[in-house]
Formats: structure tokens, sequence, C-alpha cells
């Protein structure tokens, strides 16, 4: 089957525009992860969803960032009032269930804030 | 806070020479430990899963082992080629915990 998909596969936006960025996992799969990776760093999490629900926001940087998904499936990273420092490339994961191991990872989508 | 550290950040070596990245991580209370590797604006391929109990995981030229108590994983690529040049990522998961903890990776380039 398919794997992790995510569009767009790039985007370049102005400072101070809102960015919809989305994440289609492995069907099936209930636990779905979003990650940050700035030029340069490591992944860093941002939140985590276990079928419809969020119960660690905790890597979200700001309240300009905020994520919801639907149906157990699609899930969507908004950013709000881009900056300059959310240049990075968003990177979606999901796995079977919380109590299964591996994550398979998207291919990203690269966000570049003019 | 689970910290992982990956030494070196680069590697450079010529084609047939055996590859040794090394990954440590400050809190030994892990469920599992996962090698990934990024080709250059690509996602995460995911190489091998190392579960908490075990030791090692093979997967044809690649070899990780753990070491739990002392914190350290390496993973071995035997008999390199060109088209292992790529970053090598080590993940860790924590116990108690569902997200993965990323060290900043080893950029590999194999020399033809």
């Amino acid at each position: 089957g398919a794997g992790v998909s995510q569009s767009p596969s790039n985007k370049v936006t102005e400072k101070g525009k809102d960015v919809e960025l989305r994440c289609d996992p492995i069907s099936g799969h209930t636990a779905l992860y979003w990650y940050r990776q700035r030029l340069g760093q490591g992944l860093e999490f941002l939140i985590y969803f276990q079928g419809n629900s969020a119960p660690d926001k905790s890597g979200l940087p700001s309240d300009r960032f905020s994520a919801e998904r639907t149906g157990e499936s699609v899930s969507t990273l908004t950013i709000q009032r881009t900056q300059q420092e959310d240049s990075a490339v968003y990177l979606c994961a999901s796995t079977l269930g919380v109590g299964y191991n591996e994550q398979f990872f998207g291919p990203g989508t690269r966000l570049t804030v003019l | 806070k689970q910290e992982v550290t990956q030494i070196p950040a680069a590697l450079s070596v010529p084609e047939g020479e055996n590859l040794v990245l090394n990954c440590s991580f400050t809190d030994s209370a892990i469920y599992n430990l996962q090698w990934f590797r990024q080709d250059p604006g690509k996602g995460l391929t995911s190489l091998l899963l190392i579960q908490s109990s075990q030791r090692e995981q093979t997967s044809g030229r690649l070899n990780a082992s753990l070491d739990k108590s002392s914190g350290r994983s390496t993973l071995y690529i035997a008999a390199s080629q060109p088209g292992d040049s790529a970053t090598y990522l080590c993940a860790v998961r924590s116990l108690n915990d569902y997200k993965l903890s990323f060290g900043a990776g080893t950029t590999v380039t194999v020399r033809a």
C-alpha cells in the first residue's frame, strides 16, 4: 500500500501569512506525529495524535501553531502569522497504534518564510 | 529530557571501507531505538529498529548494536558503496513516551 504522503512538497510564503500543511498517514494507522527539522538541526517533536485526539501537544513552539486530525486519517498542521524562524521541513509520521514501534515517515513539506 | 548525540557529524570514506556510526543517549529507560537514513530533500527511511531487550539487529550489510546500560548504539555498514551516501539519524523512544528523540545525524560520503 501507499506510504505516508504530505502536501505540498514545497511552500514559499511571506512573513505574516497563514499556511496549512497536510499529512495523509498509511491507511489503518491510528497514531500520527508531526516533527520539524530546521536547517542543520535535528528533528523536533511537535504534536502526536491517537485517533482524532491529541494527548501530547507539548512540542508546539507557540500558540501560532495548531493541528487537527479528522476521520482518524488526514491531519492538517496550521501555522498562523508565519515568521522567518518557522522556515523548516515539516515531517509527518504514522504508526499502526500506540503500542506499535516503528514510525513511518512521509517525504516532508519544505516551508520557506520570506 | 532525553538527549541524543551522534558522533561524528560527518564521515568520508573510500568505497569498500566499513562504516561505524555512533549514537549515545542520556536516559537508559528506553522502549526502543531506531536508525533512519535521510537523503537530501527526502523523508526518513527506517533502517533498523532495536527493542530495549535486544542487543543487536541485522539487515543485509547493516548491523546495529545496543548497550542500553551505557546509553550507546552503533550502526555498522559493511563494504560501503557510493549509494550509501546519506545522512543517518538515530532516534530513541523513551519509556512512557510515544515520540522519538532524534540525534542531529551523521552525514556519510562514500567516494567511488
